[in-house]
């Protein structure tokens, strides 16, 4: 079945790099997906890749797709306060209507 | 520029008692989807309508209905509420199939079951 799975904390200190790490078990997801949720608020999209992508970079943000693995990965780097937020992996459904699996979600803690 | 709009953002209920959640979109989306979330269990789907005039179960639906009303509405209903159902609720919509699958949130639901 469809599964995604991901720590659920990373603690880091401001400045440095943080990676936040994901599974998947669908092989024939199209899409990729990275959100952010703050406090309070709603998800919002991070970022995404395409599955026949290896590599996405986007500002301080990399993501990393290894499909072998089903492994998906989202590199901050320069780590601030305002990244302190949960992560969410989500990869899109198979039978195409649209839905997304999501994971646990990693709650990211960054120190001063 | 409201996007999704979800309404009430809190609500109170004793077990038994009955509400509805309402959910909103103005991008012209197709598709609607209601989400639970719980700490350390991420989004659950509890229902979606892939477009106008269909619904579909997620992996949760058990305990509510859903309405798609139009293109615009989707509304949650717990008939019946229990206390298992405390949980911030997420309206969310997309383009549908054929895009980047990009869901758009709204602010969520805090629903408190007694």
């Amino acid at each position: 079945g469809e599964d995604v799975e991901q720590s659920l904390f990373l603690s880091v200190r401001e400045g440095d790099s943080s990676v936040i790490n994901c599974t998947y078990t669908d092989s024939s997801s199209t899409y990729l997906y990275w959100y952010k949720q703050e406090p309070g608020a709603g998800l919002q999209l991070l970022t995404y890749i395409f599955s026949n992508m290896d590599m996405k970079q986007d500002q301080r943000l990399t993501v990393l797709l290894n499909k072998k693995d089903k492994h998906l990965s989202l590199r901050i780097a320069d780590t601030q306060t305002g990244d302190s937020a949960i992560y969410f992996c989500a990869e899109s459904s198979p039978s195409n209507t649209g839905k997304l699996i999501f994971g646990q979600g990693t709650t990211l803690q960054v120190k001063p | 520029n409201a996007g999704v709009t979800q309404t009430p953002k809190f609500q109170v209920l004793k077990t038994g008692q009955s509400m509805t959640l309402q959910c909103a979109q103005d991008m012209n989306h197709n598709s609607m989807y209601w989400y639970r979330q719980d700490p350390g269990m991420g989004l659950r789907l509890i229902y979606y309508s892939a477009s106008e005039g269909t619904t579909d179960k997620g992996e949760v639906p058990n305990g509510y209905n859903v309405s798609r009303l139009n293109k615009r509405e989707f509304s949650l209903r717990l008939e019946s509420a229990a206390p298992s159902q405390t949980s911030v609720y997420f309206c969310a919509s997309s383009e549908g199939t054929g895009g980047t699958g990009e869901l758009f949130f709204g602010e969520g639901s805090r629903l408190t079951v007694l």
